[in-house]
């Protein structure tokens, strides 16, 4: 079965500072790689996707993540944060995206990250 | 706005109780799911469709009911609550026919339950 781990369970940074989510999946075919956002109170997002081609993905706000398959890695990664980034960041992987019929995506326990101004 | 409604936004429930969570989208996707958002546990595939007529157990399936008569509305039913089932619960749906499988999934704004 397919599993999404976070490495990071809450993560705190100052604003303008660097940041990178740790992603990892077990699954040894062809997965499509999601980042949702879900910021307080609010319902889930999406941040980016990866399905095929460039490795490098950039999404919205200045995120991007890389899809590292030797790795079995997608981190999410951004170069200065600011603090309504204050989020909830969850990593998922979908492994039926080449079939019809419903996408079983399988989330991550999700990264708390709290910006301080 | 198009997108997926959820009721009720958040629910007290005295254990026992029969609840019937709603969620109606207007996007015309074929495939509905619910999910269970617990802390530290990232969110939980309870039930998904993947057309008007179907239905699928996702991997928390027990102690909850799904129907899908038709393709806007997808209801979540705990027959009997229990305090274990208190947790904030999302809908969503996809489109994955047609050509248009992207794999993305849409998200409602998620109905929190307490069981008591």
């Amino acid at each position: 079965a397919q599993s999404v781990s976070q490495h990071n369970h809450h993560v705190i940074l100052s604003e303008a500072a660097s940041l990178e989510l740790g992603c990892n999946y077990s699954y040894g075919g062809t997965v499509n790689l999601f980042w949702y956002v879900q910021y307080p109170g609010q319902h889930l997002q999406l941040l980016l996707k990866y399905f095929s081609g460039d490795p490098l993905v950039k999404g919205i706000k200045g995120f991007e993540a890389e899809f590292i398959k030797s790795k079995f890695s997608f981190n999410l990664r951004k170069p200065s944060v600011q603090w309504s980034d204050t989020a909830e960041y969850f990593c998922a992987v979908n492994a039926r995206w080449g079939i019809q019929g419903a996408q079983k995506l399988v989330f991550g326990q999700g990264t708390r990250l709290t910006i301080n101004p | 706005i198009a997108g997926i409604t959820q009721a009720p936004t958040s629910q007290i429930l005295a254990a026992g109780r029969r609840m019937t969570l709603r969620c109606t989208q207007d996007m015309r996707h074929n495939a509905m799911y619910w999910y269970r958002q617990d802390l530290g546990l990232g969110l939980r595939l309870i039930h998904y469709s993947n057309t008007a007529g179907t239905t699928g157990k996702g991997e928390v399936p027990d102690g909850y009911s799904v129907s899908r008569a038709n393709t806007d509305d997808f209801p979540l039913t705990l027959a009997s609550a229990v305090p274990s089932q208190t947790s904030v619960y999302f809908c969503a749906s996809s489109d994955s026919l047609r050509g248009k499988n992207t794999g993305e999934l849409f998200f409602g704004e998620g109905s929190r339950l307490t069981v008591l």
